[in-house]
């Protein structure tokens, strides 16, 4: 079946710097990926819709400064925390649906940053 | 704008029984879909069961079925046979037509009591 890889699971990183999140479709090709963030305990909150070739489109409230997403092909979407504090800390999720099956979405195993 | 309430917090079930967990939505649409997504706490998002707004029948995967009442805009879902490997949160979500975006609710904590 359809799979999304998520790279790395966990990442701890001092304040100020920044991280790279990865995103691939293993078997098919996505024009368009999404990336979710999760508090703990609480529910997946879109953070933007990746599209492949063209800019990202981002939620309201969401700094497109602060989080910067690139989908440079259609396998591959990062999202980049710039400059993270330790209020970025959180659980981030992609996913991405297959060209046959449009109307699902499957998910990255996620990724759990840390800020120190 | 379209909504998705789960007001269930929490449930727990024993082993072997059944029980259901509630999610209503709002919306303007006509068609539009409806998910029930799993999240272990590995927090891997697993799809559940789907629901096309258009078919009358409710889905069914096995042991999950939804109880879907269009009117009502109420979306059900019902686990028989529970196992403790369905202890997990399970979110209720709604695909935007126009976007595919999904909106998922505020989510329900299971337990599975051996």
């Amino acid at each position: 079946g359809a799979v999304v890889s998520q790279h790395p699971s966990r990442v701890i990183c001092k304040s100020g710097t920044s991280v790279k999140i990865e995103c691939r479709s293993l078997d098919f090709q996505a024009t368009t990926m999404f990336w979710y963030r999760q508090f703990p305990k609480q529910s997946l909150m879109l953070m933007a819709t990746s599209n492949e070739g063209s800019k990202a489109t981002y939620e309201q409230g969401v700094e497109k400064d602060k989080f910067l997403i690139n989908h440079a092909s259609l396998t591959l979407s990062t999202l980049t925390v710039t400059s993270a504090h330790p209020e970025d800390s959180s659980f981030y999720i992609c996913s991405a649906s297959p060209p046959l099956a449009k109307n699902i979405q499957y998910f990255g195993a996620g990724t759990r940053l840390s800020v120190l | 704008a379209q909504t998705v309430t789960q007001s269930q917090p929490e449930m727990s079930v024993q082993e072997a029984e059944t029980v259901t967990l509630s999610c209503t939505y709002d919306t303007s649409e006509s068609d539009y879909y409806l998910f029930w997504y799993k999240q272990p706490p590995s927090r891997q998002m697993i799809l559940v069961i789907r629901q096309e707004a258009y078919k009358q029948q409710n889905a069914t995967e096995n042991r999950f079925s939804v109880n879907f009442q269009k009117a009502a805009k109420s979306f059900s879902l019902k686990i028989s046979d529970s196992q403790l490997g369905d202890a997990a949160m399970y979110f209720c979500a709604y695909r935007l037509s126009n976007t595919g975006k999904l909106i998922f609710g505020q989510g329900t904590t299971l337990q599975v009591k051996p």
